[in-house]
């Protein structure tokens, strides 16, 4: 069973601009969740969908979306990009939102100059 | 407001036992606690879950207190490949929402 997909792995960009992640689930999991990964502050959740609804959201501020297609695959946009917006971003999947362990894929890697 | 509190770092030399303690309050009492290891450049990985007492599987142990206020993660003689960030997960009481510790730092010396 193929994992957690997510593209692009590495993304640079520059202030102002606007980036969109894409993240490819396990086969037949519902559940995607996105998380901001930067040094000393560990893993921030953003988002989670489940079946094409946004169902719990982390405190980001509004430049953060995302969004799931009806085959579970999400994506994620950030616009208007800062440099502090510069980390890792994990993509999740799970079977179903409550105490079903968390698949992550290898993340995108966001460098903002 | 819950909050989950581990060490920031730990060093151990393969062969031993390793005791990773995570420090959890005002959790949901019917929710799992569960611990993930991450390697660099790579996303968490799921480790083992539990709900109390203990759990056991191929690779760790799991041990949760019947307060449920700590759980430790415990990685049976060591190699050099565990060497990693191990992150343990609870559910929070009030709001369901996923409450991550920062991550303990684990360094596993021949």
């Amino acid at each position: 069973k193929a994992g957690v997909t997510q593209t692009p792995r590495y993304l640079i960009k520059t202030r102002g601009q606007q980036v969109t992640l894409s993240c490819s689930p396990i086969s037949g999991h519902r559940s995607v969740s996105w998380y901001q990964q930067t040094p000393g502050q560990g893993l921030q959740f953003l988002f989670e969908y489940f079946s094409e609804t946004q169902r719990n959201k982390g405190n980001f501020p509004g430049r953060f979306s995302g969004r799931q297609f009806s085959n579970s695959r999400s994506e994620m946009n950030v616009s208007t990009l800062e440099l502090g917006d510069s980390a890792l971003y994990l993509c999740a999947s799970s079977l179903e939102s409550d105490n079903s362990p968390l698949h992550f894929g290898n993340g995108t890697r966001l460098t903002v100059t | 407001l819950a909050k989950t509190t581990q060490p920031i770092s730990m060093d151990s030399y393969e062969g031993q036992e390793v005791n990773i303690t995570c420090s959890h309050n005002n959790i949901a009492t019917n929710d799992y606690i569960t611990w993930y290891q991450q390697f660099p450049s790579q996303g968490p990985r799921f480790i083992i879950q539990g709900y109390k007492t203990k759990v056991t599987n191929e690779v760790a142990s799991l041990f949760i207190p019947a307060d449920r206020k700590s759980s430790t993660l415990s990685l049976p003689r060591v190699s050099l490949s565990d060497t990693a960030v191990y992150y343990c997960l609870a559910v929070a009481g009030n709001n369901r929402k996923l409450i991550w510790g920062l991550g303990t730092s684990l360094a596993v010396n021949p």
